[in-house]
């Protein structure tokens, strides 16, 4: 169990354009979701952290006009690059947390954003 | 505020030799203790983790790691390495009070050689 997955795994995308990534709990509710971006040969950055039901939390310096993100449910969490430009580009992992379970986050597979 | 270290940014090494991964971390308050591996172009999978109780804890693939609170440490070992082993190993902590917001280490790249 504790399966989670991100969707699209590549997605290449014009300036100006918006991007969606999903993230999805399989086998289990998440009523908290994280967003982290990871930059070429560098460590997770979290972006934000995502509550069913509610606003997401930004960390400092992330946009959120830019990074959109929504948690409709307890097994889904979508990210929302709007208006996309090339500093966009870079690779964005979820990680979900099961709900009562304070002590490990689930990690997808991550996302591979080109902006062209 | 939490912090993590992880000293050495790349790691080479000899299939079957051991290895240790440095990881210090800073806080004030108490925290759990994970480490992940990350494969090329993937998510990150947890080798480990260390919530409470024995200091020594016992991961996937052969890998270990010891919390030491005096030296706020919690370096990974392992006593064999494999070529399969080679990926980057990232050191997390979270505060007990922090509902699992992680603060990774910069990283490590493990580099095994045959």
């Amino acid at each position: 169990g504790a399966v989670v997955s991100q969707h699209p795994s590549r997605v290449i995308c014009k300036s100006g354009t918006s991007v969606k990534i999903e993230c999805r709990s399989l086998d289990f509710q998440a009523t908290t979701m994280f967003w982290y971006r990871q930059f070429p040969k560098q460590s997770l950055m979290l972006m934000a952290t995502s509550n069913e039901g509610s606003k997401a939390t930004y960390e400092q310096g992330v946009e959120k006009d830019k990074f959109l993100i929504n948690h409709a449910s307890l097994t889904l969490s979508t990210l929302t690059v709007t208006s996309a430009h090339p500093e966009d580009s870079s690779f964005y992992i979820c990680s979900a947390r099961k709900t009562g379970y304070v002590t490990e986050a689930f990690f997808g597979q991550g996302t591979r954003l080109t902006v062209v | 505020a939490q912090s993590v270290t992880q000293l050495d940014s790349q790691v080479p090494v000899f299939e079957e030799a051991p290895v240790e991964l440095r990881c210090n971390y800073s806080s004030s308050v108490s925290v759990y203790l994970f480490w992940y591996v990350q494969y090329p172009n993937q998510g990150l999978q947890l080798l480990l983790k260390y919530l409470s109780g024995s200091t020594l804890v016992k991961g996937i693939n052969g890998f270990e790691a010891e919390f030491n609170k005096s030296q706020t440490s919690f370096h990974l070992r392992k006593p064999s390495v494999h070529i399969s082993d080679t990926a980057e190993y990232f050191c997390a902590v979270s505060e007990r009070n922090a509902g699992n917001m992680l603060t990774f280490g910069g990283g490590t790249r493990l580099m095994v050689k045959p």
